[in-house]
């Protein structure tokens, strides 16, 4: 079974800083996807950045980039000139790619990272 | 576009009650999925459907809970009768797939339901 692993459990920053979020994660497949979420107070989970296995490039959106290291099983995410309302509990999850049956629809979570943006 | 929507946002209720939560998935998305959020265990799958067929029901945690899809635009999480140990974040999440094919297929989460159970 797959496990994802988030060695993190508080992070802070300064505002206007920059911030980066570790995620490991244990697998057997080479095809995959993998996400961020953040949830705010409000508990919304919000989608932030998805990162397809077979891609070599790393997935960006706007201040957030990811640094996907395939062999090292690692995906972190980058918060560039952090922002007060970027506070929040942030996610890192996997999901297989499968095949045409298997359970390519199951999301497996970490434990989640809480980030706290200093003004 | 409107996201997922849930109600009641919030639940209050007495041990031994029914409870029901409310889904209402982004309109013309064919997945639906019920997770569970608790400090201890976090986000947990319960069920997941597909074109309103439940596929996997393994995370339902037994048989005071369950889930019906009457049609793709609703979808209900019932527990009866209500324990303590239900107080959780329950959320919604739905997404598009396309047949057999490989995709991303992103689950979009709804605001999630609060339920105390005491």
């Amino acid at each position: 079974a797959q496990t994802v692993t988030q060695s993190q459990p508080e992070m802070s920053v300064q505002e206007a800083e920059t911030v980066t979020l570790s995620c490991t994660y244990d697998t057997s497949e080479s095809d995959y996807y993998l996400f961020w979420y953040k949830q705010p107070p409000s508990r919304q989970m919000i989608l932030v950045i998805r990162q397809e296995a077979y891609k070599q490039q790393n997935a960006t959106e706007n201040r957030f980039s990811v640094n996907f290291q395939k062999a090292a099983k690692s995906f972190s995410l980058k918060i560039s000139d952090s922002q007060l309302g970027d506070a929040a509990m942030y996610f890192c999850a996997y999901r297989s790619a499968g095949g045409s049956g298997g359970s390519n629809y199951k999301l497996t979570f970490g434990k989640g990272t809480l980030l706290t943006v200093n003004p | 576009d409107a996201g997922v929507i849930q109600s009641p946002r919030h639940e209050v209720t007495e041990m031994g009650q029914e409870v029901t939560l409310r889904c209402k998935p982004i309109s013309g998305h064919n997945s639906l999925f019920w997770y569970r959020q608790t400090m201890m265990r976090g986000l947990e799958l319960l069920i997941y459907f597909n074109n309103n067929v439940p596929i996997d029901d393994s995370g339902m945690p037994e048989d005071r809970f369950s889930a019906k899809m009457p049609n793709a635009s609703f979808s209900t999480l019932k527990i009866q009768p209500s324990e303590p140990r239900d107080s959780a974040v329950y959320f919604c999440a739905s997404s598009l797939r396309v047949g057999r094919l490989k995709g991303p297929y992103e689950q979009y989460f709804g605001p999630g339901t609060r339920l105390t159970v005491t």
